[in-house]
């Protein structure tokens, strides 16, 4: 397994700015992943970022609001940019380490847009 | 638009076997079967893993048919811990493109 850690845990942002989330990983790994948790519902793939080459997203989220970074094989960041209130979600980071179907994941970072 | 569907909720008491089913008939050829648990304000935990048949932890079961389009997930006399949403996590494929999905998950809740 591994432990993942994110910063910030929450915030409360204003609509039409940006917030960056880190996920640092206690080992290091080739692949992870960014997901969105709206309140009481599934989990959302928002894109792959594996080191050493350029995020891939899923239908629906684009880079221009959805950049990520992932400098090494131990970190990452997800920006999450011009936000508005539709925004506010649970954003999870989580590493493959069996594969991309055997995950784990961090806490989770609960933001709020007014 | 392939799907991956669980029941929205179950209730059982302790001591008594849970069994969730997860639909996903467009899953793709090669790929592993993962259930996961998630307690409110955590991350997804990972449970048990498989690709056919049965595969049995130390926590779980999982039963899977010969055609892979569902999968069942069996918990051993459940205990007051056991509440939280449970997750099914496939590789589905759609219109020729694969495709990462988790299913809608299932809110358990165990009662005394």
């Amino acid at each position: 397994s591994a432990v993942i850690s994110q910063k910030p845990s929450r915030d409360i942002c204003q609509r039409g700015t940006s917030l960056t989330i880190q996920c640092q990983v206690d080992s290091q790994v080739t692949m992870m992943f960014w997901y969105r948790q709206q309140p009481g519902q599934s989990l959302t793939l928002i894109a792959t970022a594996n080191q050493g080459s350029e995020a891939t997203y899923e239908s629906g989220f684009v880079i221009d609001k959805f950049p990520i970074s992932r400098p090494n094989l131990t970190f990452s960041t997800l920006t999450v940019s011009n936000m508005s209130p539709e925004d506010s979600s649970i954003y999870l980071c989580s590493v493959g380490l069996g594969g991309t179907d055997t995950q784990y994941f961090g806490p989770g970072t609960r933001l709020t847009v007014l | 638009l392939a799907k991956t569907t669980q029941p929205i909720s179950m209730d059982s008491y302790e001591g008594q076997e849970v069994n969730i089913t997860c639909s996903h008939n467009n899953i793709a050829t090669n790929d592993y079967i993962t259930w996961y648990q998630q307690f409110p304000s955590q991350g997804p935990r990972f449970i048990i893993q498989g690709y056919k048949t049965k595969v049995t932890n130390e926590v779980a079961s999982l039963f899977i048919p010969a055609d892979r389009k569902s999968s069942t997930l069996s918990l051993p006399r459940v205990s007051l811990s056991d509440t939280a949403v449970y997750y099914c996590l496939v590789t589905l494929m759609n219109t020729g493109f694969q495709k990462l999905v988790f299913g809608t998950g299932t809110r358990l809740l165990v009662s005394p």
